[in-house]
Order: structure tokens, then C-alpha cells, then sequence
């Protein structure tokens, strides 16, 4: 069974920093990875999708990487700010749905 | 386009009643999927449906049925709800093909079973 792992489960920066949020799977055999954001009370709204054949996807102030041969995605977020205050899921792909890691709660302190 | 939409938003019932929850999506996707939310559990899959009248078992199906007759919607039915079913729903939705299938989640419908 798939396991997806993600650290640290929470973190606060104060704003301006640049962080990284990091997510390990056990089985390489993956279709894709995609990160996600939830803020408290809500759903999912999709950030990245990676496909298992690239190595790194970037959406604005946001690069997420893979490398499926190590099971390891981290998610880059540069110049922080209090808005990007929320919980990141990291879920894996390996057929018709995903795998979800626990989340790393990230809080952004002005 | 909506894109996935649930209702209801928030839910109570009591041990034993039973309920709907329903799930639609205007974006054409062939897969649908039901996913509950519970805390230090993160989500966990409870049936999914590669296309209209095809529907199989997730990860956690027990207490819950559900059925497909059309692309766009996929409702997921509590028989007769316990308190273990207390959770947050989330119905997703995504394309068939590879390359395309980025995942998209509905608001989520909070269930409280006293």
C-alpha cells in the first residue's frame, strides 16, 4: 500500500522567507503527484500537478519538484506572506484516485 | 463551469437514519471519487467510478453505497449512519486521460451522526 509522508506536519515562518515543504512515498510506481492547499473549514484547491515523467512544475511564487526514483516531492513557496497561511497536502497519483499524505500545516506571521 | 459542487454544505443526523450526498461536476470527467476527511487521518478514498454505471471500492467502504447512471453526477448513500461516519465528505472529479488528470475537489459537505 502506498504510504505518502509529509514534514514537518506544521511550521512558522515570519514573512518574507522562503520555505520548503517536503513529502516522501513509498512506491515509485506513480502516475503523478499534485499539491493542494485546504484552508480551515474548506476544500482542496489544486496548486501543482507534476506527471511522474517531469521532474518540476511552477506556478508563480510556487515550484514543486519530483524525483520518483528517491519517492521524494518538496514544494518550494518563495517570499511568503500571511495569505499563504493553510494546510498543503501532498497526494499521490498511481491509478483512478489519490493517495493523501497528512498535510503540513504552514502559518506566516507578519 | 461550477466545476464540482456538493450538497448538502453541513448535515446532522441521528445513529441509524439514513441520507444523500450528492455530487455533481459540468466538466465532463470521466472518473469520479468519494473521500472522507478525518483528523491525523487525512483523506482516505471510500468508492470511486471510472464512467457511468461503473463504480468500485476505495479504501474505506463499509456503511456507504453509491452508483453512477449519469457522467455528471455520482451521489454517495449513508444506509443507516453511525457515529463513526461523523466526517468531513469531499467528492473530486478528474479526466480519464493521462497527462490531463489533474484532480478537482468539491467544498466538502460536513457530517456530525449523534
Amino acid at each position: 500500500k502506498q504510504e505518502v509522508t509529509q514534514i514537518p506536519a506544521a511550521l512558522s515562518v515570519p514573512e518574507g522567507e522562503n520555505l520548503v515543504l517536503n513529502c516522501s512515498f513509498t512506491d515509485s510506481a506513480i502516475y503523478n503527484l499534485q499539491w493542494f492547499r485546504q484552508d480551515p473549514g474548506k476544500g482542496l484547491t489544486s496548486l501543482l500537478l507534476i506527471q511522474s515523467s517531469q521532474r518540476e512544475q511552477t506556478s508563480g511564487r510556487l515550484n514543486a519538484s519530483l524525483d520518483k526514483s528517491s519517492g521524494r516531492s518538496t514544494l518550494y513557496i518563495a517570499a511568503s506572506q500571511p495569505g499563504d497561511s493553510a494546510t498543503y497536502l501532498c497526494a499521490v497519483g498511481a491509478g483512478y484516485a489519490l493517495n493523501f499524505g497528512k498535510g503540513t500545516s504552514l502559518l506566516v506571521t507578519p | 463551469n461550477a466545476g464540482v459542487t456538493q450538497t448538502p454544505k453541513f448535515q446532522v443526523l441521528k445513529t441509524g437514519q439514513s441520507m444523500t450526498l450528492q455530487c455533481a461536476q459540468d466538466m465532463n470527467h470521466e472518473y469520479m471519487s468519494w473521500y472522507r476527511q478525518d483528523p491525523g487521518m487525512g483523506l482516505r478514498l471510500i468508492h470511486y467510478s471510472v464512467g457511468a454505471g461503473i463504480t468500485d471500492q476505495g479504501e474505506v467502504p463499509n456503511g456507504y453505497n453509491v452508483s453512477r447512471s449519469t457522467t455528471e453526477d455520482f451521489p454517495l448513500r449513508l444506509l443507516s449512519a453511525a457515529p463513526s461516519q461523523t466526517s468531513v465528505y469531499f467528492c473530486a472529479s478528474r479526466p480519464r486521460d493521462r497527462g490531463r488528470d489533474e484532480q478537482f475537489f468539491g467544498p466538502g459537505t460536513r457530517l456530525t451522526v449523534l
